[in-house]
This record gives C-alpha cells, sequence and structure tokens, in this order.
C-alpha cells in the first residue's frame, strides 16, 4: 500500500499563473478529498468525490479553482489565474464509501504564490 | 454551522505523564469523531475512529472517548514519549462525508 500520493511536494510560482495539484488515490477507495490547510483557518474542505464524481464543491473559494478526477487513480485540482492569498498546503486524501472508515491523507502540496 | 473546537491550541509535558486532549463540538448529530495525528510537513495520520454509537476506542497507549450529547471528546495518551510530539486534531463526520476539523493542539514531549 502506497499510500496517497500527491505531486508536486514544493510549487512556487508568479501571481496570475497557472497551477495544478495532482494525487494518485489508494487503490479501491471510492471517496477522493481535497483540503486546504492555513495557520489561520486551518483545515477546510474543497470538495470531495465518490466514485469520479463531484458530490461537493461547496468549498471551492472561487471560479478560479477547478478540480477534476477523470478517472480512479488520478485527481488534479487546478487554479488559474493563482493568487498570492492562494498560498497554503493542499491535502489530498481518500477512504473507501463509508463513513466509518478513516481518511488516509498524502503528504501535502505545499503552495507558494508570490 | 458544526464547530469543533480543541483546547488547548499546544502543551507541554515532561515524559512519562498520562496527558489529555480536549475536543469540543456544537452539533451533537455527528456520524462519528476522528483523532488525527500531523507531524510537520507531513500529512494526516489517522489514530482512531468512534462511531457515533460508540463511547470510546483504544489503541495502544491511546485511548478516544465520545460523550455526543455533551459534544465532547477526549484523548488520552498514557506514558507519553518524546515521539508523541505532534499536533493532534479531531474531526467529525458532519454527514455527507464531510469532516469538520479542530484547529488542533500542538504537544511537545520533553525527554
Amino acid at each position: 500500500d502506497a499510500g496517497v500520493i500527491q505531486s508536486p511536494r514544493h510549487e512556487v510560482t508568479e501571481m496570475g499563473q497557472e497551477v495544478t495539484l495532482r494525487c494518485k488515490p489508494i487503490s479501491g477507495h471510492n471517496s477522493l478529498f481535497w483540503y486546504r490547510q492555513t495557520m489561520m483557518r486551518g483545515l477546510e474542505l474543497l470538495i470531495y468525490f465518490n466514485n469520479n464524481v463531484p458530490i461537493d464543491d461547496s468549498g471551492m473559494p472561487e471560479d478560479r479553482f477547478s478540480a477534476k478526477m477523470p478517472n480512479a487513480s488520478f485527481s488534479t485540482l487546478k487554479i488559474q489565474p493563482s493568487e498570492p492569498r492562494d498560498s497554503a498546503v493542499y491535502f489530498c486524501a481518500s477512504s473507501p464509501s463509508s463513513y466509518n472508515s478513516p481518511l488516509h491523507f498524502g503528504n501535502g502540496t505545499r503552495l507558494t504564490v508570490t | 454551522k458544526q464547530e469543533v473546537t480543541q483546547i488547548p491550541a499546544a502543551l507541554s509535558v515532561p515524559e512519562g505523564e498520562n496527558l489529555v486532549l480536549n475536543c469540543s463540538f456544537t452539533d451533537s448529530a455527528i456520524y462519528n469523531l476522528q483523532w488525527f495525528r500531523q507531524d510537520p510537513g507531513k500529512g494526516l495520520t489517522s489514530l482512531l475512529l468512534i462511531q457515533s454509537s460508540q463511547r470510546e476506542q483504544t489503541s495502544g497507549r491511546l485511548n478516544a472517548s465520545l460523550d455526543k450529547s455533551s459534544g465532547r471528546s477526549t484523548l488520552y495518551i498514557a506514558a507519553s514519549q518524546p515521539g508523541d510530539s505532534a499536533t493532534y486534531l479531531c474531526a467529525v463526520y458532519q454527514g455527507a462525508q464531510k469532516l469538520v476539523f479542530g484547529q488542533g493542539t500542538r504537544l511537545t514531549i520533553n525527554p
């Protein structure tokens, strides 16, 4: 079990550039989550998918953010255009489709927008 | 709107002590509660999951309790070790698989 794999680990970009974060969930997990962590706001759920279908994207801050899950083993979170206030650590997590299964997190992508 | 609070925000204790971390939530209609550990620069690791029908869960030196009616959970760590130093977060399943997190307690165990 390789765990949830995120790439890149660190991303530094200039304001206005497009940023794409990637996630590979644990094989067999049907639910995938994108979280953002900042000192001020803690961990916030951005969007989650069940069986590759977006279920709730109410946490996506603006239209500049979009997420896709084209298949069961891959998801992307895109920010276009990026802004300095998007700087944060972005986590992907996966779990079996059950309320009583623990969530498994990746190591996160630290995004810095200058 | 569900709010999760963890007190204290930071805690420093000498090695070997038993300690308790606290978590409170405002809406008792939860599916379950999870305790996580986060090491610097890392993701979160699930420690314990307590279902809404349960009162406690144990794993090694860790014991988590849940009192839904009062909106409280505690994480008890026995015989603390320097390797226990990390940030501990609790999170409740609000529904539809949405986890609401507390801000965490940063724990330091001094050798």
